[in-house]
């Protein structure tokens, strides 16, 4: 049974361009969570999805950030328009349900230049 | 707005010491208190506490939750480089779902 699985694990990009990550939970989770976690900080919610639906945004910036879990294929988070401080580490986690036991991916890196 | 408070922010041992981690919390609702090994990857998962003066233990590690003075500490004996990492402790809202709310982390480097 395949963990959270995110990637791309590292991703560089320009200031101004667009960065997109992708979480394909567990199997049998239809839970999905989106955290950050800044150099040296802990991890900070972003959003909370579950299949179609955005449960709980807020802690998603209001600009540039959007997240979806569609009905079909991962969960993915976009950030547009990256700037410096967008670089950070990318936390996707899922659950079987909203009081299941969470489980973390092993994040997304990513850097902008 | 929920709050986790972690201290002390770092400490370096050697092996064969014992640390004592804390973490302190506000949280409207409280579900349970989470601590998590992170070794700059995926937070591993150590404890979860829900009940009041009761340890959790797994070998060298222990945790125990006072709901009523609103903390936790972890506890590692006997400690090897292999604890070498940052522990996160979180706690979690019954009014919030699975949301977790994370503290700053304790950075523990164990010297040989």
């Amino acid at each position: 049974n395949a963990g959270v699985m995110q990637n791309p694990r590292h991703l560089v990009r320009r200031r101004g361009q667009e960065a997109r990550l992708r979480c394909s939970p567990m199997k049998g989770h239809s839970h999905v969570y989106w955290y950050r976690q800044l150099p040296e900080e802990g991890l900070k919610f972003m959003v909370y999805l579950q299949k179609e639906n955005i449960i709980d945004e807020s802690g998603m910036p209001k600009e540039r950030f959007s997240a979806e879990f569609p009905k079909e294929g991962p969960s993915i988070l976009r950030i547009q328009q990256v700037v410096r401080g967008d670089s950070a580490a990318y936390f996707c986690a899922s659950s079987p349900s909203w009081e299941g036991t969470i489980y973390f991916g092993e994040g997304s890196w990513l850097t902008v230049v | 707005e929920d709050k986790v408070v972690q201290s002390p922010l770092s400490l370096v041992v050697h092996e064969g010491d014992t640390v004592t981690l804390n973490c302190s919390y506000e949280v409207t609702n409280f579900r349970s208190l989470l601590w998590y090994k992170q070794e700059k990857k995926a937070p591993t998962f150590l404890f979860m506490l829900t009940s009041s003066g009761i340890e959790k233990k797994s070998g060298r590690l222990s945790s125990i939750l006072d709901k009523k003075e609103l903390f936790s500490i972890l506890n590692i004996t006997a400690t090897q480089t292999g604890d070498s990492a940052v522990y996160l402790c979180a706690v979690e809202s019954k009014a919030a779902g699975n949301k977790l709310t994370f503290g700053g982390g304790t950075r523990v480097l164990v010297k040989p």
